[in-house]
Protein backbone atom coordinates (compact mmCIF):
# COMPACT_ATOMS: atom_id res chain seq x y z
CA UNK A 1 0.00 0.00 0.00
CA UNK A 2 0.77 3.59 -0.15
CA UNK A 3 2.11 3.69 -3.72
CA UNK A 4 3.18 7.29 -5.18
CA UNK A 5 3.36 7.18 -8.52
CA UNK A 6 6.03 10.12 -10.70
CA UNK A 7 5.62 10.68 -14.56
CA UNK A 8 7.60 11.35 -16.39
CA UNK A 9 11.23 9.62 -15.33
CA UNK A 10 12.59 11.76 -17.18
CA UNK A 11 12.43 14.18 -19.72
CA UNK A 12 14.38 16.38 -21.82
CA UNK A 13 12.78 19.94 -22.96
CA UNK A 14 14.00 23.11 -24.78
CA UNK A 15 15.29 26.39 -23.38
CA UNK A 16 12.18 28.47 -22.83
CA UNK A 17 9.76 25.93 -22.56
CA UNK A 18 7.35 24.62 -19.42
CA UNK A 19 7.00 21.47 -18.52
CA UNK A 20 5.27 19.46 -15.80
CA UNK A 21 5.79 16.23 -13.45
CA UNK A 22 3.34 14.47 -12.55
CA UNK A 23 2.84 12.98 -8.44
CA UNK A 24 0.00 10.60 -8.15
CA UNK A 25 -1.03 8.36 -4.54
CA UNK A 26 -2.69 5.09 -6.62
CA UNK A 27 -4.37 3.39 -3.07
CA UNK A 28 -4.66 6.57 -0.77
CA UNK A 29 -5.56 10.31 -0.23
CA UNK A 30 -2.53 12.39 -0.41
CA UNK A 31 -3.65 15.34 1.56
CA UNK A 32 -0.30 16.63 1.27
CA UNK A 33 2.15 16.66 -0.88
CA UNK A 34 5.94 17.73 -0.51
CA UNK A 35 7.93 18.67 -3.73
CA UNK A 36 12.05 18.19 -3.74
CA UNK A 37 14.79 18.98 -5.89
CA UNK A 38 18.10 17.42 -5.73
CA UNK A 39 21.29 18.49 -7.28
CA UNK A 40 23.81 15.18 -8.17
CA UNK A 41 25.43 14.10 -4.45
CA UNK A 42 23.27 16.45 -2.17
CA UNK A 43 20.47 15.74 -0.26
CA UNK A 44 16.79 16.78 -0.85
CA UNK A 45 15.57 20.19 -1.23
CA UNK A 46 12.26 21.23 -0.03
CA UNK A 47 10.94 23.24 -2.82
CA UNK A 48 6.84 23.76 -1.20
CA UNK A 49 4.61 21.64 0.48
CA UNK A 50 0.87 21.67 -1.11
CA UNK A 51 -2.45 21.23 0.66
CA UNK A 52 -5.12 19.45 -1.45
CA UNK A 53 -7.09 22.57 -2.24
CA UNK A 54 -5.17 25.25 -1.24
CA UNK A 55 -2.07 27.33 -2.02
CA UNK A 56 1.39 25.76 -2.08
CA UNK A 57 3.82 26.46 0.47
CA UNK A 58 7.01 27.62 -1.15
CA UNK A 59 10.34 27.28 0.85
CA UNK A 60 12.37 30.49 0.93
CA UNK A 61 14.23 31.25 -2.22
CA UNK A 62 11.93 29.11 -4.19
CA UNK A 63 10.62 31.26 -7.44
CA UNK A 64 6.81 30.14 -7.19
CA UNK A 65 5.94 31.84 -10.43
CA UNK A 66 8.49 29.80 -12.01
CA UNK A 67 7.58 26.43 -10.14
CA UNK A 68 3.97 25.97 -10.60
CA UNK A 69 2.37 23.48 -8.21
CA UNK A 70 -1.01 22.65 -7.94
CA UNK A 71 -2.46 20.03 -5.83
CA UNK A 72 -6.36 19.76 -7.52
CA UNK A 73 -7.35 16.89 -6.21
CA UNK A 74 -6.49 14.31 -3.59
CA UNK A 75 -4.85 11.72 -5.73
CA UNK A 76 -2.65 14.23 -8.14
CA UNK A 77 -0.30 17.04 -7.87
CA UNK A 78 1.57 18.93 -10.77
CA UNK A 79 4.49 20.37 -10.47
CA UNK A 80 5.14 22.80 -13.60
CA UNK A 81 8.51 24.37 -14.39
CA UNK A 82 7.96 27.27 -16.49
CA UNK A 83 10.20 28.74 -18.84
CA UNK A 84 12.37 26.38 -18.13
CA UNK A 85 16.77 26.95 -18.47
CA UNK A 86 19.37 24.68 -18.23
CA UNK A 87 19.85 25.86 -14.67
CA UNK A 88 16.36 24.62 -13.73
CA UNK A 89 18.08 20.88 -14.61
CA UNK A 90 17.78 18.48 -12.04
CA UNK A 91 16.50 16.03 -10.28
CA UNK A 92 12.79 16.41 -9.00
CA UNK A 93 10.93 14.30 -6.34
CA UNK A 94 7.58 14.39 -5.05
CA UNK A 95 6.76 12.97 -1.46
CA UNK A 96 2.90 12.03 -0.12
CA UNK A 97 2.35 12.56 3.45
CA UNK A 98 1.13 9.07 4.53
CA UNK A 99 0.70 9.03 8.07
CA UNK A 100 -2.24 7.69 9.19
CA UNK A 101 -2.76 5.65 6.05
CA UNK A 102 -1.66 2.12 7.12
CA UNK A 103 1.62 2.62 5.15
CA UNK A 104 4.96 1.72 7.16
CA UNK A 105 6.53 5.15 6.47
CA UNK A 106 5.71 8.72 7.22
CA UNK A 107 6.28 9.80 3.89
CA UNK A 108 6.22 7.98 0.41
CA UNK A 109 8.40 9.08 -2.47
CA UNK A 110 7.79 9.02 -5.82
CA UNK A 111 11.01 7.60 -8.17
CA UNK A 112 11.69 10.76 -9.25
CA UNK A 113 11.87 12.95 -12.63
CA UNK A 114 15.13 13.85 -14.11
CA UNK A 115 14.72 17.19 -16.13
CA UNK A 116 17.44 18.25 -18.86
CA UNK A 117 16.55 21.56 -20.55
CA UNK A 118 18.89 22.14 -23.66
CA UNK B 1 16.69 24.49 15.18
CA UNK B 2 16.07 22.45 12.63
CA UNK B 3 19.20 21.14 11.22
CA UNK B 4 19.86 17.48 10.69
CA UNK B 5 23.80 16.81 10.59
CA UNK B 6 24.97 13.85 9.57
CA UNK B 7 28.51 11.82 9.52
CA UNK B 8 30.29 10.68 7.58
CA UNK B 9 29.71 12.40 4.27
CA UNK B 10 31.08 8.61 2.42
CA UNK B 11 32.30 5.47 3.71
CA UNK B 12 33.48 2.18 2.31
CA UNK B 13 33.20 -0.72 4.07
CA UNK B 14 34.29 -4.16 3.36
CA UNK B 15 31.20 -7.17 2.39
CA UNK B 16 30.51 -8.79 6.37
CA UNK B 17 31.26 -5.56 8.03
CA UNK B 18 29.36 -3.10 9.79
CA UNK B 19 28.76 0.14 8.43
CA UNK B 20 27.39 2.75 10.82
CA UNK B 21 26.14 5.74 10.08
CA UNK B 22 25.65 8.82 12.23
CA UNK B 23 23.09 11.91 12.68
CA UNK B 24 22.17 14.56 15.35
CA UNK B 25 19.50 16.75 15.60
CA UNK B 26 18.83 19.85 17.67
CA UNK B 27 14.83 20.12 17.55
CA UNK B 28 13.43 18.72 20.98
CA UNK B 29 10.32 18.35 19.04
CA UNK B 30 10.85 15.86 16.22
CA UNK B 31 9.16 12.72 16.93
CA UNK B 32 10.20 10.89 13.95
CA UNK B 33 13.20 9.58 12.88
CA UNK B 34 13.22 7.46 9.33
CA UNK B 35 16.43 6.51 7.32
CA UNK B 36 15.90 6.54 3.52
CA UNK B 37 17.85 4.63 1.29
CA UNK B 38 18.75 5.99 -2.61
CA UNK B 39 20.00 4.38 -5.19
CA UNK B 40 20.96 6.70 -8.46
CA UNK B 41 18.29 8.09 -10.54
CA UNK B 42 15.69 6.53 -7.97
CA UNK B 43 13.79 8.54 -5.12
CA UNK B 44 13.89 7.56 -1.42
CA UNK B 45 12.64 4.36 0.36
CA UNK B 46 12.15 3.99 3.42
CA UNK B 47 14.58 1.33 5.41
CA UNK B 48 13.68 1.65 8.87
CA UNK B 49 12.12 4.34 10.89
CA UNK B 50 12.54 5.51 14.81
CA UNK B 51 9.77 7.12 17.42
CA UNK B 52 11.88 8.88 20.62
CA UNK B 53 9.92 6.18 23.08
CA UNK B 54 12.54 3.31 22.14
CA UNK B 55 16.43 3.25 22.11
CA UNK B 56 16.37 0.93 19.50
CA UNK B 57 15.10 -0.60 16.51
CA UNK B 58 15.82 -3.64 14.40
CA UNK B 59 14.67 -5.07 11.26
CA UNK B 60 16.98 -7.50 9.51
CA UNK B 61 19.92 -6.17 9.13
CA UNK B 62 19.52 -2.40 9.93
CA UNK B 63 19.18 -1.20 13.22
CA UNK B 64 18.28 2.04 14.92
CA UNK B 65 19.36 3.45 17.71
CA UNK B 66 18.60 6.45 19.77
CA UNK B 67 20.02 8.41 22.43
CA UNK B 68 17.27 11.18 23.32
CA UNK B 69 19.44 12.90 25.49
CA UNK B 70 21.65 13.40 23.47
CA UNK B 71 19.87 14.45 20.19
CA UNK B 72 21.10 11.25 18.34
CA UNK B 73 20.47 8.50 16.32
CA UNK B 74 22.47 6.41 14.27
CA UNK B 75 22.02 3.54 11.68
CA UNK B 76 23.53 0.34 12.08
CA UNK B 77 23.85 -2.00 8.41
CA UNK B 78 25.03 -5.54 9.56
CA UNK B 79 26.74 -8.18 7.09
CA UNK B 80 27.34 -5.02 4.63
CA UNK B 81 26.99 -6.61 1.16
CA UNK B 82 27.83 -4.95 -2.13
CA UNK B 83 24.04 -4.57 -2.89
CA UNK B 84 23.44 -1.94 -0.21
CA UNK B 85 25.83 0.32 -1.79
CA UNK B 86 23.84 3.45 -1.95
CA UNK B 87 23.31 6.89 -0.52
CA UNK B 88 21.92 6.74 2.72
CA UNK B 89 19.65 9.92 4.53
CA UNK B 90 18.12 10.27 7.93
CA UNK B 91 16.02 12.97 8.52
CA UNK B 92 13.56 14.00 11.21
CA UNK B 93 9.91 15.88 11.86
CA UNK B 94 7.22 16.17 13.87
CA UNK B 95 4.26 14.74 12.97
CA UNK B 96 1.82 16.20 15.32
CA UNK B 97 2.19 19.32 13.31
CA UNK B 98 2.09 17.47 9.76
CA UNK B 99 5.86 19.13 9.31
CA UNK B 100 8.21 18.65 6.22
CA UNK B 101 11.07 15.86 6.90
CA UNK B 102 14.15 17.77 7.74
CA UNK B 103 17.25 15.39 6.04
CA UNK B 104 20.55 15.14 6.73
CA UNK B 105 23.33 16.12 4.05
CA UNK B 106 23.51 12.09 3.06
CA UNK B 107 26.37 9.28 2.99
CA UNK B 108 27.56 7.43 0.14
CA UNK B 109 27.86 3.93 1.19
CA UNK B 110 30.17 1.91 -0.71
CA UNK B 111 30.61 -1.95 0.30
CA UNK B 112 33.52 -3.79 -1.58
CA UNK B 113 34.48 -7.03 -1.89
Amino acid sequence: GAVVSQHPSWVICKSGTSVKIECRSLDFQATTMFWYRQFPKQSLMLMATSNEGSKATYEQGVEKDKFLINHASLTLSTLTVTSAHPEDSSFYICSARTLGQGARDGYTFGSGTRLTVV
Amino acid sequence: QQQVKQSPQSLIVQKGGISIINCAYENTAFDYFPWYQQFPGKGPALLIAIRPDVSEKKEGRFTISFNKSAKQFSLHIMDSQPGDSATYFCAATNTGTASKLTFGTGTRLQVTL
